[in-house]
């Protein structure tokens, strides 16, 4: 089936560090790739759709210039938390789509915490 | 743009219990709609979709849910759950009509089965 592999699993940074989180899907071609954010015991937030080769189209109220988002090929997307603060700390989870009816795999998600 | 409710933000049961988790969405247009699961440490994985034809959908793991057009709902059931159904539930909806295809996730529904 579908994998979609996402790394690091967990990572802890000093503020105003940048952190590079990479979403890979292992087995097929993504052309669209998403990113959510869940805080504790809350639901996922799109943050932003990436397609392979385009710029990424971020949600509202979502910062475009601290977390840049790069899908370069048809099997990776990355997200880059810029100087980051204690308050970007969570759940950073992404998805790959293999078209509307395919559906879509989920990655495991990174658990970023911010010091 | 659309949006997902669960009502039922935790839900204790017994071995045995039948379950019934409530999804409702706002959206005038056509919808796929989801259920998707998170154990424990686990990414999300689907349960079932609906994208046209029976409304009555089954999913993996003994999971049915129902497409309910006139009250906009998408509702879970499972006739006898089992402590190994312990997990988080969300229901998520995405338009068919427009061209945007990220996931609109509900806040989820924690559901604990007791032995």
């Amino acid at each position: 089936g579908a994998v979609v592999s996402q790394h690091p699993s967990r990572v802890i940074c000093k503020s105003g560090t940048s952190v590079k989180i990479e979403c890979r899907s292992l087995d097929f071609q993504a052309t669209t790739m998403f990113w959510y954010r869940q805080f504790p015991k809350q639901s996922l937030m799109l943050m932003a759709t990436s397609n392979e080769g385009s710029k990424a189209t971020y949600e509202q109220g979502v910062e475009k210039d601290k977390f840049l988002i790069n899908h370069a090929s048809l099997t990776l997307s990355t997200l880059t938390v810029t100087s980051a603060h204690p308050e970007d700390s969570s759940f950073y989870i992404c998805s790959a789509s293999r078209g509307a009816v395919a559906g879509y795999t989920f990655g495991s998600g990174t658990r970023l915490t911010v010091v | 743009a659309q949006s997902v409710s669960q009502h039922n933000h935790h839900v204790i049961l017994s071995e045995a219990a039948s379950l019934e988790l409530g999804c409702n969405y706002s959206y005038g247009g056509t919808v796929n709609l989801f259920w998707y699961v998170q154990y424990p440490g686990q990414h999300l994985q689907l349960l079932l979709k609906y994208f046209s034809g029976d409304p009555l959908v089954k999913g993996i793991k003994g999971f049915e849910a129902e497409f309910i057009k006139s009250k906009f709902s998408f509702n879970l059931r499972k006739p006898s759950v089992q402590w190994s159904d312990t997990a988080e539930y969300f229901c998520a909806v995405t338009p068919m009509d427009t061209g945007r295809r990220a996931l609109t996730f509900g806040s989820g529904t924690r559901l604990q089965v007791q032995p």
